[in-house]
C-alpha cells in the first residue's frame, strides 16, 4: 500500500495554462506539505498544512494555490504556468505536533514548454 | 533557507567499503536532524534521525553523528552495497514545531563501484 501517492507521475504542459497535481496520504496524519525540486536538487519548502489549516507559505507566487478537502489529501493548483515553473514537486506528510519524520511522495515531474 | 548546506559532492566508495558523508548547519536552535536518500525518480525516503540531546544514533548499518559544537552533521553507512548509491539530503526542523517543514541541504552524490 502507498502511504502518500501522488498523480499524475508526469506533467508536460504550455507556458498559460493551469493544472492540478493531487497528493493523498493514507497514514492518518495530521500534517501534509508540498516541496519543489529544482534540476539541482535542491528540495524547498513550499507549503504545509495542519488539518486543513494552513500554516507555512513560503514565499511562492500566488499563481500556486494548494487546497486540502480533508486532511488526507493536499492538492496544488498552479495556474498561468511558467517555464521555471518546471521541476519536481513531493507531497509530504507528518504526524505534526513534535513529530518531524515526514513521509513523501514518488514526486510529480513537471515540465512546462 | 541556507542554513543546512552541503556541497553537492560526488562520493565514490567501493563496494563493501563504508562511507561517511558530511554535513554543515548554521541554525544553532535546530533541534532536529534527519538523513534521507534520495533514488533516482523516487522520493526522499526516511533513513535515520537525531535529536539535538544525543550525539550519536546507530540504525542497520548507519550511524548519524551530530557535533553541535561545530554544528556538523554526518551520516555512516558501513559495508556499502550497490543499493546504496543515490543522493544524500541531511535536513533540520523549523522553529516552529512539525507543521514547519525541513530545511533540506543540498545533497551528496552516493555512488557504489563494484
Amino acid at each position: 500500500d502507498t502511504a502518500v501517492s501522488q498523480t499524475p507521475k508526469y506533467l508536460v504542459t504550455q507556458m498559460g495554462n493551469d493544472k492540478s497535481i493531487k497528493c493523498e496520504q493514507n497514514l492518518g496524519h495530521d500534517t501534509m506539505y508540498w516541496y519543489k525540486q529544482d534540476s539541482k536538487k535542491f528540495l524547498k519548502i513550499m507549503f504545509s498544512y495542519n488539518n486543513k489549516e494552513l500554516i507555512i507559505n513560503e514565499t511562492v507566487p500566488n499563481r500556486f494555490s494548494p487546497k486540502s478537502p480533508d486532511k488526507a489529501h493536499l492538492n496544488l493548483h498552479i495556474n498561468s504556468l511558467e517555464l521555471g515553473d518546471s521541476a519536481v514537486y513531493f507531497c509530504a506528510s507528518s504526524l505534526g505536533g513534535s513529530s518531524y519524520e515526514q513521509y513523501f511522495g514518488p514526486g510529480t515531474r513537471l515540465t512546462v514548454t | 533557507g541556507e542554513s543546512v548546506g552541503l556541497h553537492l559532492p560526488t562520493l565514490s566508495v567501493q563496494e563493501g567499503d563504508n562511507s561517511i558523508i558530511n554535513c554543515a548547519y548554521s541554525n544553532s536552535a535546530s533541534d532536529y536532524f534527519i538523513w534521507y536518500k534520495q533514488e533516482s525518480g523516487k522520493g526522499p525516503q526516511f533513513i535515520i534521525d537525531i535529536r539535538s540531546n544525543m550525539d550519536k544514533r546507530q540504525g542497520q548499518r548507519v550511524t548519524v553523528l551530530l557535533n553541535k559544537t561545530v554544528k556538523h552533521l554526518s551520516l555512516q553507512i558501513a559495508a556499502t552495497q550497490p543499493g546504496d548509491s543515490a543522493v544524500y539530503f541531511c535536513a533540520e526542523n523549523g522553529s516552529g514545531g512539525g507543521a514547519d517543514g525541513l530545511t533540506f541541504g543540498k545533497g551528496t552524490h552516493l555512488i557504489i563501484q563494484p
